[in-house]
């Protein structure tokens, strides 16, 4: 089955330091992955969706500025946490569907999720 | 537009006893209804998905769904449950508008021995 790669798993940063989250498609292309934040016993929230070759498109209320988004192939998008600050702590997961079923009848691929701490 | 609402926050059963967790949802359009597991710290794992086809849908670990559109209705049942299936769970639908997804706020499950 499709399989989404997101690393680093867990990271601890000092505030005013940048972090940088990968996710990748393992076995398939996706044009399109998704950005999640997740509060402590909450549903995810998007945050942004990353298009390939293109400009992200954020949801209201997330800083573009603060978290940075490229998606420069088919297989990979990162997410850049810049200038940390301990408010930013949380867990933040990716999710991709696969290229060759990209409508809404495919359903999402997750990644195992990134444990962000910012000290 | 559409909207997912997970009726019940918290579940608990016993070992073996059935399980049922409540989804309804809104939408304008015609839907494709995921159900979703999520483990402590892990991403979240399809068990099954309703798109048009049969309305009773079959996932893994012995999951099955029912959609009811008449009810808007998506609920999740397992006849048995074992204690690997306490975590959370998540009603998502989806409609072709840029890919997005709209989720539940999730149903954690807890299974007592």
């Amino acid at each position: 089955g499709a399989v989404v790669s997101q690393h680093p798993s867990r990271v601890i940063c000092k505030s005013g330091t940048s972090v940088k989250i990968e996710c990748r498609s393992l076995d398939f292309q996706a044009t399109t992955m998704f950005w999640y934040r997740q509060f402590p016993k909450k549903s995810l929230m998007l945050m942004a969706t990353s298009n390939e070759g293109s400009k992200a498109t954020y949801e209201q209320g997330v800083e573009k500025d603060k978290f940075l988004i490229n998606h420069a192939s088919l297989t990979l998008s990162t997410l850049t946490v810049t200038s940390a600050h301990p408010e930013d702590s949380s867990f933040y997961i990716c999710s991709a569907r696969d290229w060759g079923q990209d409508d809404y009848n495919s359903p999402l691929h997750f990644g195992n999720g990134t444990r962000l701490t910012v000290t | 537009a559409q909207s997912v609402t997970q009726l019940d926050s918290h579940v608990s059963v016993s070992e073996g006893t059935p399980v049922l967790l409540r989804c309804n949802y809104s939408s304008s359009y015609s839907p494709s209804l995921f159900w979703y597991v999520q483990h402590p710290n892990k991403g979240l794992q399809l068990l099954l998905k309703y798109t048009s086809a049969a309305t009773l849908v079959k996932g893994i670990n012995g999951f099955e769904a029912e959609f009811k559109k008449s009810e808007t209705s998506f609920h999740l049942t397992k006849p048995s449950a074992h204690m690997s299936d306490a975590a959370e769970y998540f009603c998502v639908v989806s409609r072709t508008n840029a890919g997005k997804s709209t989720f539940g706020d999730g149903t954690t499950l807890t299974v007592k021995p």
